[in-house]
């Protein structure tokens, strides 16, 4: 079955960087897109941006455009999201997600950032 | 890029049908067939109801649907149901390979 399993919690200090990996497994990697979206305590799904695992193609949002990193390793199937210059703000749970008929129809289980001093 | 507009909050008895909505603008709502909605219970993984604007995935309780007019999509949950009491979220491509979620809906069975 499809399964996109996140690499574990995390605490940076603030203008660390971070990077999470999403070990993906159940269907064929590179024929496949996929995102990366963070949640803010109580706060709202936030888009940053995704990469074909096929050629490597990426797009990031605005927000995160000057931060944010997502790279891919096909041989291990995994996906990377690195942020840098981290933040408070930045502490949230960071899921990555397959996009499949222009929806995310498979999600991570979340990673936890923490950004503490 | 803005994110869709929803509201904060939206209850029903159980039984009842209730309505949220999603607002964008002619740029990605009203310009593409690609909104989908998320439901996501509290400390749970977002699950997909609804692709496409009103596609819904096998395994879906056909008591979600999806409909859109102009700039404004809508989630329809009907025969709502205690376990229904969860955030939803809408989501649509906004063209040049971006993606942008809505603000979330609180739904309160009562």
């Amino acid at each position: 079955q499809v399964q996109l399993v996140q690499s574990g919690a995390e605490v940076k200090k603030p203008g660390a960087s971070v990077k999470l990996s999403c070990k993906a497994s159940g269907f064929t990697f590179t024929t496949y897109a996929l995102h990366w979206v963070r949640q803010a305590p109580g706060q709202r799904l936030e888009w940053m941006g995704w990469i074909n695992a096929g050629n490597g193609n990426t797009k990031y949002s605005q927000t995160f455009q000057d931060r944010v990193t997502i790279t891919r390793d096909t041989s291990a199937t995994t996906a990377y999201m690195e942020l840098s210059s981290l933040r408070y703000e930045d502490t949230a749970v960071y899921y990555c997600a397959r996009e499949l008929t222009g929806t995310l129809d498979n999600w991570g289980q979340g990673t936890l950032v923490t950004v503490s001093s | 890029q803005s994110a869709l507009t929803q509201p904060a909050s939206v209850s029903g008895s159980p039984g009842q049908s209730i309505t949220i909505s999603c607002t964008g603008t002619s740029s990605d709502v009203g310009n593409y067939n690609r909104v989908s909605w998320f439901q996501q219970h509290p400390g749970k993984v977002p699950k997909v109801l609804i692709y496409g604007d009103s596609k819904r995935p096998s395994g879906v309780s056909n008591r979600f649907s999806g409909s859109k007019s102009g700039n404004t999509a809508s989630l329809t949950i009907s025969g709502l149901q205690a376990e229904d009491e969860a955030d939803y979220y809408c989501c649509s491509y906004a063209g040049n390979s971006v993606y942008v979620f809505g603000t979330g809906t609180k739904v309160a069975v009562l």
